[in-house]
């Protein structure tokens, strides 16, 4: 079975610090993946997916920016962190031929 | 292009009471709709999905939802409440490539004892 991993689950970030967020999925290959935000109060804010290796697209122009060095790796980075960046994020596989979307346990970050 | 409308940003029942949660769509081409369910601090799991077929498609937990094309809407019910299904729920439809999902803005249920 397919399982989706985000780490870490709770981080707290200074104003300027740079940010790494990791996700990976297990029992699938060549998955879509994608990258949500939901700040509080607010519905999913989708900022990035990816179709593949080294593909991204980017939704929203912002602070963040997203790689997959891998097949099932999605990394979500920022090199200063502002304060507008705390939310929850949460990645997902799936779309395409899957249709469906399959979420992470997502990861809170808090930026002070 | 496609968009969701979910009306109500919170819905109260009682416990035992009939859930109805509105989803209105827009899409361009015959949408693929989904249903899901978020608990605090979790991430979304999937209750339901319409891809084609049967319009009236029962998910987990009790819940389903019914596709009518005249109307674009796919509203999510349960007949019975139960204080576990208090969550906040996103209605979704997906792109004409199926690559990207559109979110509702979410309904947040309360279930009241």
């Amino acid at each position: 079975s397919q399982t989706i991993h985000q780490w870490p689950a709770t981080l707290v970030q200074p104003v300027g610090s740079p940010l790494s967020l990791e996700c990976t999925v297990e029992g699938t290959s060549n998955p879509n993946l994608y990258w949500y935000r939901q700040a509080a109060g607010r519905g999913l804010q989708l900022l990035f997916y990816s179709v593949g290796i080294g593909q991204i697209s980017s939704e929203v122009p912002q602070n963040l920016s997203a790689s997959r060095p891998q097949d099932r790796q999605f990394i979500l980075s920022s090199k200063k962190l502002l304060l507008s960046d705390s939310g929850f994020y949460l990645c997902a596989w799936g779309g395409g031929l899957t249709y469906e979307q399959y979420f992470g346990p997502g990861t809170r970050l808090t930026v002070t | 292009a496609q968009s969701v409308t979910q009306l109500g940003s919170h819905v109260s029942v009682s416990e035992g009471a009939l859930v109805l949660l509105r989803c209105n769509y827009s899409s361009s081409v015959p949408p693929y709709l989904f249903w899901y369910v978020q608990y605090p601090n979790q991430g979304l799991q999937l209750l339901l999905k319409y891809t084609t077929g049967a319009t009236l498609v029962k998910g987990i937990n009790g819940f389903e939802a019914e596709f009518k094309k005249s109307e674009t809407s796919f509203h999510l019910t349960k007949p019975s409440a139960h204080m576990s299904d208090a969550a906040e729920y996103f209605c979704a439809v997906s792109g004409n490539n199926f690559n990207k999902f559109y979110f509702g803005s979410g309904t947040k249920l309360n279930v009241k004892p």
